[in-house]
């Protein structure tokens, strides 16, 4: 039963335009979210994260949005750029044990 | 300063042997973490540390053992490989606790089981 969910395999946003990205979640004891980007071959990198008591963090071109009663979040990115292109985790912890729980992932393709 | 690493980087192992995955941090961080990544099911955790002396199961820990060595090192060990525990693992460390969840991860270790 998948805990964090990122319904849209891949993406893909013109150059200078916005990505938004989608993420949703099942557990209510989850109290922190976390955004990663990673590039093939590489470990994934923290980008932007926010905690539970608010609903909105901002961090330059990056944006995340929270919607606890819908369970649900959003990474934006504006303006995208040629570097953007990467494929991007959802993460959420669990505020019992600490876990770290994962999203399948979406690829993210920034079209020149 | 070198993050978290991992070694190897790349093996190739037979159904049936065992081997242990190393990672090091030396970020001082509390917690440490296990996950594999198999094309498209993203990162799942396998084990996590989140302190020195304690362990405990993720996602997908059968087939799995950890050790915490000491605040540094936390290592994964396969017992008896299987060609389903074919894929890319990843060690993370974060400074845990309500201090910070954001995660450190090393570059990955390839293992193919054959």
């Amino acid at each position: 039963d998948q805990q964090v969910k990122q319904n849209s395999p891949s993406l893909s946003v013109q150059e200078g335009r916005i990505s938004i990205l989608n993420c949703d979640y099942t557990n209510s004891m989850f109290d922190y979210f976390l955004w990663y980007k990673k590039y093939p071959a590489e470990g994934p990198t923290f980008l932007i994260s926010i905690s539970s008591i608010k609903d909105k963090n901002e961090d330059g071109r990056f944006t995340v949005f929270l919607n606890k009663s819908a369970k649900h979040l959003s990474l934006h990115i504006v303006p995208s750029q040629p570097g953007d292109s990467a494929v991007y985790f959802c993460a959420a912890r669990h505020i019992r044990d600490d876990k770290i729980i994962f999203g399948k992932g979406t690829r993210l393709h920034i079209l020149p | 300063n070198a993050g978290v690493t991992q070694t190897p980087k790349f093996q190739v192992l037979k159904t049936g042997q065992s081997m242990t995955l190393q990672c090091a941090q030396d970020m001082n961080h509390n917690s440490m973490y296990w996950y594999r990544q198999d094309p498209g099911m993203g990162l799942r955790l396998i084990y996590y540390s989140a302190s020195e002396g304690t362990t405990d199961k993720g996602e997908v820990p059968n087939g799995y053992n950890v050790s915490r060595l000491n605040k540094r090192e936390f290592s994964l060990r396969l017992e008896s490989a299987a060609p389903s525990q074919t894929s890319v693992y990843f060690c993370a460390s974060s400074e845990g606790g309500s201090l910070s969840y954001e995660q450190y991860f090393g570059p990955g270790t390839r293992l193919t089981v054959t």
